[in-house]
């Protein structure tokens, strides 16, 4: 079975720090693409960053940064400086070349305080 | 920038009723989807379509559901009598590609059933 662990229900830390949180993935698939999505309390899912299975570098977008182990079946999310606007639930998810749809953990919930 | 568009974003409807979700992919993506979120739970996939055919379905997606693309740029689901499990979010998504390509989530509708 393909799933997605996201282990931290909720986080918090003060503006200004940095957080990361934890995914780890399962599937017997060699190639996929992993994903984290932000949704705010607006509940709209927006995408903050990807990463493809077959690169071994790892994705960045500008304060986000991801750190993909791919023999561990791990891709945590890095937030620098982090803002009061990151407060929103984060989902991990991926999706293999074989099917359509997303797998997605349960999501953490991020607390930027001031 | 393209953006997924989904009307209504709030939608109330007894149980027992009809209802369509109403989704305006991004114009020059090739593959849709629907997910929902039940409130405090996962994502979860219903639909994938592509080439005017259902490509994949979930368990969740029984004859209750159906999905259509009436035109050249609506994509809709409709729930054909409803349920009071049926309250949750819906997502409309689109790809350019299967796979690897990313898919971009419409604000959701909020489909709540009394």
């Amino acid at each position: 079975a393909q799933t997605v662990t996201q282990s931290q229900p909720e986080m918090s830390v003060q503006e200004a720090e940095t957080v990361t949180l934890s995914c780890t993935y399962d599937t017997s698939e060699n190639n996929y693409y992993l994903f984290w999505y932000k949704q705010p309390p607006s509940r709209q899912m927006i995408l903050v960053i990807r990463q493809e299975a077959y690169k071994q570098q790892n994705a960045t977008e500008n304060r986000f940064s991801v750190n993909f182990q791919k023999a561990a079946k791990s891709f945590s999310l890095k937030i620098s400086d982090s803002q009061l606007g990151d407060t929103a639930m984060y989902f991990c998810a991926f999706i293999t070349d074989s099917n359509y749809q997303l797998i997605w953990g349960a999501g953490t919930k991020l607390i930027i305080k001031p | 920038e393209p953006e997924v568009t989904q009307t209504p974003s709030h939608q109330v409807t007894q149980m027992g009723q009809e209802v369509i979700l109403r989704c305006v992919p991004i114009s020059n993506h090739l593959y849709f989807y629907w997910y929902r979120q039940i409130l405090g739970q996962k994502v979860e996939f219903l639909v994938s379509f592509y080439n005017n055919e259902i490509s994949e379905k979930s368990e969740i997606f029984d004859d209750q559901f159906s999905v259509e693309r009436p035109d050249g740029s609506n994509f809709t689901l409709k729930i054909r009598s409803t349920k009071l499990e049926d309250s949750a979010m819906y997502f409309c998504a689109s790809s350019a590609e299967r796979g690897e390509e990313t898919q971009y989530f419409g604000p959701g509708t909020r489909l709540l059933v009394l």
